[in-house]
């Protein structure tokens, strides 16, 4: 069935050091979603990308979709402690699944 | 506050009882869906109800069921219970029912099977 993998699956930086997590599928997807967990938390929306090449900015947060529309990337400038959690991709399944999840990239940020 | 409600926040049992967990859409929200998540484990569909009607279905064990009310709530029955169903259960709501829709998360229900 439809497959989300995400990279890497964890990542411990030093506050203010950058990072980057990426989506990757073995299909095209319609378009992609991508969820914050903090820990003990539950998942956040944060975004959501339609189109080929899109790029959109939430502050430090830099989101992009590939442009064949089966990758997509999260970077986040300057990390804060506040970042600490995990990053979750989502794209439509196929068939019986309406979302499929990536297992996320678990960030942590040491002061 | 995501809007979405989920009884009970924890619940600890035995293996071989039966449970039920329960969860409130956002208001106007006609779908539901239910996800385990295991420790390390990502998000694991279970399955998708919308406007009372089952939707889809994921990786959903014969031992688990679940229902939608004509108020919307809705209902995870797990039955059977086995240490390796110990998880976080999360309910999600979302106005529309496929795969567009952002989904706005409870905040789960942790169950212990001992």
């Amino acid at each position: 069935g439809q497959q989300v993998m995400q990279i890497p699956q964890y990542q411990h930086v030093q506050e203010g050091e950058d990072f980057t997590t990426y989506c990757n599928s073995s299909t095209t997807l319609s378009n992609i979603q991508w969820y914050k967990q903090r820990p003990g938390g539950h998942p956040v929306f944060l975004i959501q990308l339609v189109k080929s090449g899109e790029v959109k900015k939430q502050k430090r947060l830099t989101f992009q979709f590939g442009e064949a529309k089966k990758n997509s990337s999260l970077h986040i400038t300057a990390t804060q402690t506040t970042d600490v959690g995990t990053y979750f991709c989502a794209g439509p399944g196929n068939g019986n699944t309406p979302l499929v999840f990536g297992k996320g990239t678990r960030l942590s940020v040491i002061a | 506050d995501s809007g979405v409600t989920q009884t009970p926040k924890h619940l600890i049992t035995a293996t071989g009882q039966r449970v039920t967990l329960r969860c409130s859409p956002r208001s106007g929200d006609l779908s539901v869906y239910w996800y385990q998540q295991s420790l390390d484990q990502g998000l694991q569909f279970l399955i998708q109800y919308y406007n009372g009607e089952e939707r889809a279905k994921g990786n959903i064990l014969e031992r688990f069921s679940a229902q939608q009310f004509p108020d919307l709530h809705s209902e995870l029955n797990l039955s059977s219970l086995e240490l390796g169903d110990s998880a976080l259960y999360f309910c999600a709501s979302s106005g529309g029912g496929g795969g567009y829709n952002e989904q706005f998360f409870g905040p789960g229900t942790r169950l212990t099977v001992l």
